[in-house]
């Protein structure tokens, strides 16, 4: 079935320091992938997406490159602050392969800390 | 920008009680999913409504039952409560024709 493996964290890193969060899938044919962040208290916030292999998806500063060959949607950015501290989650939906609607695969979540 | 709206944000229940979960999804998105969120975990996908009709169905124990209206808005019956049922419970809407979920900030129920 479905899965996404996404690097454990906790992961912490001073301000401005590079971000990267591996995130690999599992999947019959070609889901959509996703990137969602939850900040303390919070619900679940889109942050960026991709419909098909070799699409970049970016939002804030975030890029995700859906990487088919690797089955990978590593989520990257150049400069963290202290704002991008929450725990972020990868995700794939089986719209059309699983379900008709598509349900929502996550991954376990990864504590990103920014340190000012 | 509306978002997804779901009451109440907290709730305490005994053992063996009764829980409703409301969920208003943004105007005009036509579909609803649950999703629960164990202390720790990922989120799991519980069951997914269009057009008031359920449509698919996760891990969703036998006590619980859903049902989406006519304003579009849907609830969470969950019965017999158990420890275990601790958690956060999650409400997403869409538009049929667009994957993307938008996500409720989540009720978060404690069952003592």
């Amino acid at each position: 079935g479905d899965s996404v493996t996404q690097m454990e964290g906790p992961v912490t890193l001073s301000e401005e320091a590079f971000l990267t969060i591996n995130c690999t899938y599992t999947a019959t044919g070609y889901p959509s992938l996703f990137w969602y962040v939850q900040y303390p208290g919070e619900g679940l916030q889109l942050l960026l997406k991709a419909t098909k292999a070799d699409d970049k998806g970016s939002n804030k500063g975030f890029e995700a490159t859906y990487r088919k060959e690797t089955t990978s949607f590593h989520l990257e950015k150049g400069s963290v602050q202290v704002s991008d501290s929450a725990v972020y989650f990868c995700a794939l939906s089986d719209r059309g392969r699983g379900s008709t609607l598509g349900r929502l695969y996550f991954g376990r979540g990864t504590q990103l800390t920014v340190w000012p | 920008a509306a978002g997804v709206i779901q009451s109440p944000r907290h709730l305490i229940k005994e053992k063996r009680e009764t829980a409703t979960l409301k969920c208003y999804p943004i105007p005009r998105h036509d579909t609803v999913y649950w999703y629960q969120q164990g202390p720790g975990q990922d989120p799991q996908f519980l069951i997914s409504f269009y057009e008031k009709m359920q449509s698919d169905k996760g891990s969703i124990p036998d006590r619980f039952s859903a049902q989406q209206f006519s304003d579009y808005h849907s609830e969470l019956n969950m019965s017999s409560l158990e420890l275990g049922d601790s958690a956060l419970y999650f409400c997403a809407s869409s538009i049929l024709a667009q994957e993307t979920q938008y996500f409720g900030p989540g009720t978060r129920l404690l069952v003592l």
